[in-house]
């Protein structure tokens, strides 16, 4: 079974601190992972994706991953109380049905002003 | 990014009644789409998956004859909830794929009463 592992939260930093959301995932047949926030009430909407070993940058944000470890983060830095929402990690595998993404429970990030 | 329209927002009905709710993609063809549902601060669980021409397919304990999907054409996609309960109360969420990214619809809040 395609699992996805996220802590709940919910994560508090103050304002601009790093926040730093961390991912599991258990199938090694994971080919990308992608981060969306989420806010009350609303649809997810898509921060960034990543699918090779490393860091990949974009702003203020930087997704991280590991394959060995089976590992995915993602750091927000000079966090903003506008960042204040649930962070969802989904992995992306491949079935007969076509490419699915798998999403974790969410971490709600909060910051304090 | 692309945009996926999801249709209506919000929906209140009563008990028994069938509810359609429509996903378009705007600006580009998906010939797959996906059909989400949430509760209450839990993550996105896949309900089925929507391929234009075909049959859904449907995630392992979702009622096919229940949770009616049509996927006539490239751009339009939608699940109707049929003999609608309490319980079916949630939102729903669709997405379609534009090369490597998902893209979410804005979501539709279903109460049954």
């Amino acid at each position: 079974q395609k699992e996805v592992e996220q802590n709940s939260g919910p994560l508090s930093v103050p304002e601009g601190a790093i926040a730093s959301l961390n991912c599991t995932y258990s199938d090694r047949g994971s080919q990308s992972f992608f981060w969306y926030r989420q806010y009350s009430g609303k649809s997810p909407e898509l921060i960034m994706f990543i699918y090779s070993n490393g860091d990949k940058e974009d702003g203020r944000f930087t997704a991280q991953l590991n394959k060995a470890s089976q590992y995915v983060s993602l750091l927000i830095r000079d966090s903003q109380p506008s960042d204040s929402a649930t962070y969802l990690c989904a992995s992306e595998t491949a079935d007969n049905a076509g490419n699915m993404l798998t999403f974790g429970g969410g971490t709600r990030l909060m910051v304090k002003p | 990014g692309a945009v996926v329209s999801q249709h209506p927002s919000w929906v209140i009905c009563k008990s028994g009644t069938s509810v359609k709710i429509e996903c378009r993609s705007l600006d580009f063809q998906a010939t797959t789409m996906f059909w989400y549902r949430q509760f209450p601060k839990q993550s996105l669980m896949l309900m089925a998956t929507s391929n234009e021409g075909s049959k859904a397919t449907y995630e392992q304990g979702v009622e096919k004859d229940k949770f009616l999907i049509n996927h006539a054409s490239l751009t339009l996609s939608t699940l109707t909830v049929t003999s609608a309960h309490p319980e079916d109360s949630s939102f729903y969420i669709c997405s379609a794929r534009k090369n490597t990214e998902a893209f979410f619809g804005q979501g539709t809040r279903l109460t049954v009463v």
